[in-house]
């Protein structure tokens, strides 16, 4: 049991490009998030999915584009990478059992955009 | 949500109980008190949450007060590897903010030798 597994852990990009940060969770849980932290700050909410099939802006959407893959799978894309979108990325899963808000993180993804 | 207010920073000596506290004035009747800690470098892990009782589990206690103003997370027996950042965080679950969870700067715990 894995739990959220975050590929890659590290990506170093030339303004302009594109990636895609790939989120995976084994839970079996409902609902996924992305989050980004900027240095000294707490997390942001990107995009959420509150079920398979179903993708949600947060607080900072823009710049971003999201895929619920199948229910275990939740990716982000930077379609144009800009110098803001330098952070680090989180994602997320919550949504089995009693504690169906608990909320479990992955090792996130550094991102440095140049 | 509700918005909440921690200390920016706390020392603990290790072996003794930490007591975080976090005050939470406008917190609605269903909106529950969630902590999150999040070690350097590290995915935020999740604690504990209560909603009008105190809980314990294996990691803390978390008191709540009777008019849910404000809460303590309490770890009984600091160790260095306790030493982060702690996320009070409240939370309409369920609600139109279904599971957002809106982190602020949180108080930084440093357990000493």
């Amino acid at each position: 049991n894995a739990g959220v597994t975050q590929t890659p852990k590290f990506q170093v990009l030339k303004t302009g490009q594109s990636m895609t940060l790939q989120c995976a969770q084994d839970m079996n849980h409902n609902s996924m998030y992305w989050y980004r932290q900027d240095p000294g700050m707490g997390l942001r909410l990107i995009y959420y999915s509150a079920s398979e099939g179903t993708t949600d802006k947060g607080e900072v959407p823009n710049g971003y584009n999201v895929s619920r893959l199948n229910k275990r799978e939740f990716s982000l894309r930077l379609e144009s990478a800009a110098p803001s979108q330098t952070s680090v990325y989180f994602c997320a899963s919550s949504g089995h059992g009693i504690y169906q808000e608990t909320q479990y993180f992955g090792p996130g993804t550094r991102l440095l955009v140049l | 949500d509700a918005k909440t207010t921690q200390p920016t920073s706390m020392d603990c000596a290790e072996g003794r109980a930490a007591n975080l506290p976090c005050n939470h004035s406008t917190i609605s009747g269903n909106e529950y008190v969630y902590w999150y800690r999040q070690i350097h470098s590290q995915g935020p892990q999740y604690i504990i949450h209560g909603l009008k009782n105190n809980e314990t589990n294996e990691m803390a206690s978390l008191i709540i007060t009777e008019d849910r103003k404000s809460s303590t997370l309490i770890l009984p027996h600091a160790t260095l590897r306790d030493t982060a950042v702690y996320y009070c965080i409240g939370l309409n679950a369920g609600g139109t903010s279904y599971g957002k969870l809106t982190f602020g700067q949180g108080t930084i715990l440093t357990v000493h030798p």
